[in-house]
């Protein structure tokens, strides 16, 4: 069965600090997607990355960063020096290489708030 | 570019009820997606339409739940004798096709009285 797992159900930092939010991921397939959502107070989802299950390069953009781990089946989610607008509630998401499906799998989300 | 469209953002009924939810897509994105959102939440996945054709309808979560996409575009996800069970936001997105970024609406939110 497909589960996404994110612990963290909560994190809390000051301004500048790097911060992890942690997603582990569970499915019998070998065809597979990891994606990270935004949930900003404003409500609306934004995406922030998309990886397919044969690229485990480890991938930066700007202040965020993302590690791949298949051996652990986790793809962490790192913001270096964040700032107050980076607090949201962000989700991991998996998709199934399926024939005729492309639901998305989401966690149940971390929600990080940033003070200044 | 516009995005995701979803009307109304607000919908409030009583129990029994028939509701409507629109959703217009991105322009050009052949894949559409409902999802529900309950408080604390991640959206949970209700349908895929692949064109106009509904390619996986697997979450729907009973037969009181239906959606349409008649042309290929906007898509009206359909709920017949609500409960307060289905409060919940109604989230759209859109992609250009399958194992490709989904671009999320900013919801409907339906209160069940």
């Amino acid at each position: 069965a497909q589960k996404v797992t994110q612990a963290q159900t909560e994190i809390s930092v000051v301004e500048k600090e790097d911060v992890t939010l942690d997603c582990v991921y569970e499915t019998r397939d070998t065809t597979y997607y990891l994606f990270w959502y935004k949930q900003p107070p404003s409500g609306e989802l934004v995406f922030l990355i998309r990886r397919n299950s044969f690229d485990e390069q480890n991938e930066i953009s700007g202040r965020y960063s993302w590690n791949f781990q298949k051996s652990t089946s986790s793809f962490n989610f790192t913001i270096t020096a964040s700032q107050v607008v980076d607090s949201a509630v962000y989700f991991c998401a998996l998709s199934e290489g399926g024939y005729n499906t492309d639901k998305l799998i989401f966690g149940t989300g971390t929600r990080l708030q940033v003070f200044p | 570019g516009a995005g995701v469209s979803q009307t109304p953002s607000n919908k409030v009924t009583e129990k029994g009820k028939y509701v409507e939810l629109r959703c217009d897509p991105i322009s050009g994105h052949t894949a559409l997606y409902w999802y529900r959102q309950s408080l604390g939440q991640g959206p949970e996945f209700l349908i895929y339409f692949q064109g106009t054709g509904a390619a996986d309808d697997s979450g729907l979560p009973n037969d009181r739940f239906f959606a349409v996409r008649p042309e290929g575009s906007v898509s009206t996800l359909k709920i017949q004798r609500t409960e307060r069970g289905d409060s919940a936001v109604y989230l759209c997105a859109s992609s250009l096709g399958q194992y490709n970024e989904q671009f999320f609406g900013p919801g409907t939110r339906l209160t069940v009285l």
